[in-house]
């Protein structure tokens, strides 16, 4: 059984700080690993992927990924209030089967 | 962008009834699939199709059926609703061959309440 885990939080961020996203996976074949954001009442929306060891960057969130160590995190920089969400790491293997995805981490952003 | 059609935000059906949850999908992807949402157990894949009339069980797939006889929609069947399938119903698609960056698309969700 593949297996994602996550800090359920909450994680309570200042606003204008660094929130720091952590997952980690049990399946060492995985190749592709997502990042989803939540708003309460609302379906997951993509905001970053990663398939190769080290960081990758897209506007004010980093997704950092090492394989060695089953492991992925998100990085929001300058977090807003609008950043509050609960945040969705999701890991595919091959083929056309679905997405393992862990529980989630509530982020809360203090204005 | 991808969209991906839920035809029910909401739904209250009875214990005991047929329900069915229709998806439908408009970027000609290969890949569906159901998933459902519930507090403090995350997200879980019930089935998922990666062709038309294909269909293959996910984690989760007692109490439930799928249908694809199209290529754009999918659709989840509670063969005899129960009480603990109440629940958020979350259908998403991909595309083969992909980009394997490329994530899964979700619908807006179906918050199926069974009395």
């Amino acid at each position: 059984q593949k297996e994602v885990e996550q800090n359920s939080g909450p994680l309570s961020v200042p606003e204008g700080a660094i929130a720091s996203l952590n997952c980690t996976y049990s399946d060492r074949g995985s190749q592709s690993f997502f990042w989803y954001r939540q708003y309460s009442g609302k379906s997951p929306e993509l905001i970053m992927s990663i398939y190769s060891n080290g960081d990758k960057e897209d506007g004010r969130f980093t997704a950092q990924l090492n394989k060695a160590s089953q492991y992925v995190s998100l990085l929001i920089r300058d977090s807003q209030p609008s950043d509050s969400a609960t945040y969705l790491c999701a890991v595919k293997g091959g083929g056309a089967d679905g997405l393992t995805f862990g529980k989630g981490t509530h982020l809360i952003i203090q204005p | 962008d991808v969209k991906v059609t839920q035809s029910s935000r909401y739904l209250v059906k009875r214990t005991g009834e047929k329900v069915f949850l229709e998806c439908v999908q408009d970027m000609d992807h290969e890949n569906m699939f159901w998933y459902r949402q519930d507090p403090g157990l995350g997200l879980r894949l019930i089935y998922f199709s990666y062709d038309v009339k294909m269909k293959e069980k996910g984690d989760i797939p007692e109490g439930y059926s799928v249908s694809r006889e199209k290529k754009e929609r999918f659709s989840l069947i509670l063969e005899s609703a129960s009480t603990n399938q109440t629940s958020m119903y979350l259908c998403a698609s991909r595309g083969v061959g992909a980009d394997r960056l490329y994530g899964y698309t979700f619908g807006s969700g179906t918050r199926l309440t069974v009395v």
